[in-house]
C-alpha cells in the first residue's frame, strides 16, 4: 500500500497563476483533508471531505477550491495564486470522521512557492 | 475553543539522553482525542499515537512513552535513550469526540528535537 500520495512534490508559481494539487489514497478511507503548514506553525485545515460527494470548508479556505473526484482522489485548486499561499500542503485521509476517534494519515506534502 | 500549546520550540539533547516533550491542551469537551505526530527532516508526517480522554493509562512503545494527565490537561511524550534518528519536529494535536468541528485536528506549533551524536 502506498498510503496517501501527493503530486507534485515541489512547485513554483508566479502570482496570478493557477494550479491543482493532486492527492490519492489507497486505504479505502472515506474522509479526506487538505492542510497547510507555514513556518513555525502547526497545520491548519483548508478543506475536508467527509465522504465521497461532499466537501466543506475548514479553518482557512479562502483562495482555494477542492474536488472530491471519487473515493480515492481529492484535489486542491488555487485559482489565482498569491504569495501568501506559499506553504507546504498536506493531504490526509481517515477511515470516517463521524467521531474524533479515527486517525488521520498524511501524505508526503507539496512544497509550493508563489513569487 | 480548542487549543494546543507546545511551549518548547526547540530542544537539543546528546544521544542516549532522555527527553520529554510537553503538550498542554484546552478543551471544554468531556470526550476528546489526543495525538502525537512526528515530522522528520524528509518532511512527511508520521502518526505516533492516539489517546482518548477516558483512558489515562500511560503508554509505552519501545523507547517512546506517553503520560496523559487530565488533571493538568497535559499529554507529554518522553523518548528514552534518544537516538539521532529521533531528530524531528513533533506535533501534538487535539480533536473533539463529536459535534461541530470534530473533523478537525487542532495542532500545536511543534517542538523541534535535535539529537546530537
Amino acid at each position: 500500500n502506498a498510503g496517501v500520495t501527493q503530486t507534485p512534490k515541489f512547485q513554483v508559481l508566479k502570482t496570478g497563476q493557477s494550479m491543482t494539487l493532486q492527492c490519492a489514497q489507497d486505504m479505502n478511507h472515506n474522509s479526506m483533508y487538505w492542510y497547510r503548514q507555514d513556518p513555525g506553525m502547526g497545520l491548519r485545515l483548508i478543506y475536508y471531505s467527509a465522504s465521497e460527494g461532499t466537501t466543506d470548508k475548514g479553518e482557512v479556505p479562502n483562495g482555494y477550491n477542492v474536488s472530491r473526484l471519487n473515493k480515492r482522489e481529492f484535489s486542491l485548486r488555487l485559482e489565482s495564486a498569491a504569495p501568501s499561499q506559499t506553504s507546504v500542503y498536506f493531504c490526509a485521509s481517515s477511515e470516517q470522521w463521524v467521531t474524533g476517534a479515527d486517525t488521520q494519515y498524511f501524505g508526503p506534502g507539496t512544497r509550493l512557492t508563489v513569487l | 475553543a480548542q487549543k494546543v500549546t507546545q511551549a518548547q520550540t526547540e530542544i537539543s539533547v546528546v544521544e542516549k539522553e532522555d527527553v520529554t516533550l510537553d503538550c498542554v491542551y484546552e478543551t471544554r469537551d468531556t470526550t476528546y482525542y489526543l495525538f502525537w505526530y512526528k515530522q522528520p527532516p524528509s518532511g512527511e508526517l508520521v502518526f505516533l499515537i492516539r489517546r482518548n480522554s477516558f483512558d489515562e493509562q500511560n503508554e509505552i512503545s519501545g523507547r517512546y512513552s506517553w503520560n496523559f494527565q487530565k488533571s493538568t490537561s497535559s499529554f507529554n511524550f518522553t523518548i528514552t535513550a534518544s537516538q539521532v534518528v529521533d531528530s524531528a519536529v513533533y506535533f501534538c494535536a487535539l480533536r473533539r469526540g463529536s459535534g461541530a468541528g470534530s473533523y478537525q485536528l487542532t495542532f500545536g506549533k511543534g517542538t523541534k528535537l535535535s539529537v546530537i551524536p
